[in-house]
C-alpha cells in the first residue's frame, strides 16, 4: 500500500520555467491538498480539492494552478517559476473533512 | 484569521526526562485540533485529533490535552526515537474540506 506518492522528489528550475508536480493516492480518498513548507512559516495550504471535479484556493494560491485529474490524482503546476517558490511541497489526502491527513514524502523545489 | 502558535521552537531532553509542548490557538469556532509528527525529510504523520475542551488522547509515551485556548502534548519518559518535529493544527467549523492551519512546530531532540 503506497499511500500518497509524489513526483519528482527533487527539482531545480530556472526563473521563468514551468513544471508540474504530480501526486497520486491509492486509498480511495475524496479530498486532496497541496501544501508548501518553508522555514519559519510552517505548512501553508496552496490549493485543495474537496472531491473529484472540484478545486478551491487555499492560503497562498498565487503563481500556481491545479488539476484534479481523477479521484486518485491531483497535480500542481507552476507556470512561470519564481525564486519565492523555492520550497518543499507536500501533497496530502483524507477520506473527506476529517482533518486526519495522509502526506506524501515531499517534493523539494529550488528556483534559481 | 485562524492562528496557531507553538512553543518552544526547540526542546532538548535527556532520555527519560518528561516535558510538555504547547500549542496556543485562535479560531472562529473549533471543529478539531490535530497533532502531527514530522521526521526529517519526511511528510507529517497524524497522531491525534481533539474536538472539545477537557478531551485527552494517549498513544504510547504521548498524551494530548485540550482547553479552550491551548493544547499540550505531554511526553512521558521520552526515548531517542521520539526525536522529531511536532506540529499542531486547527480546523475551523465553517471550513470546507480539511483546511488546516498549522503552527511552525516544536523540534524535539531526545539525547540518550
Amino acid at each position: 500500500n503506497a499511500g500518497v506518492t509524489q513526483t519528482p522528489k527533487f527539482q531545480v528550475l530556472k526563473t521563468g520555467q514551468s513544471m508540474t508536480l504530480q501526486c497520486a493516492q491509492d486509498m480511495n480518498h475524496n479530498s486532496m491538498y497541496w501544501y508548501r513548507q518553508d522555514p519559519g512559516m510552517g505548512l501553508r495550504l496552496i490549493y485543495y480539492s474537496a472531491s473529484e471535479g472540484t478545486t478551491d484556493k487555499g492560503e497562498v494560491p498565487n503563481g500556481y494552478n491545479v488539476s484534479r485529474l481523477n479521484k486518485r490524482e491531483f497535480s500542481l503546476r507552476l507556470e512561470s517559476a519564481a525564486p519565492s517558490q523555492t520550497s518543499v511541497y507536500f501533497c496530502a489526502s483524507d477520506p473527506g473533512n476529517t482533518g486526519e491527513l495522509f502526506f506524501g514524502e515531499g517534493s523539494r523545489l529550488t528556483v534559481l | 484569521e485562524d492562528q496557531v502558535t507553538q512553543s518552544p521552537e526547540a526542546l532538548r531532553l535527556q532520555e527519560g526526562e518528561s516535558s510538555s509542548l504547547n500549542c496556543s490557538y485562535t479560531v472562529s469556532g473549533l471543529r478539531g485540533l490535530f497533532w502531527y509528527r514530522q521526521d526529517p525529510g519526511k511528510g507529517p504523520e497524524f497522531l491525534f485529533t481533539l474536538y472539545s475542551a477537557g478531551e485527552e488522547k494517549e498513544k504510547e509515551r504521548l498524551k494530548a490535552t485540550l482547553t479552550k485556548k491551548e493544547s499540550f502534548l505531554h511526553i512521558t519518559a521520552p526515548k531517542p526515537e521520539d526525536s522529531a518535529t511536532y506540529l499542531c493544527a486547527v480546523q475551523a467549523e465553517e471550513t470546507s474540506g480539511s483546511r488546516l492551519t498549522f503552527g511552525e512546530g516544536t523540534q524535539l531532540t531526545v539525547n540518550p
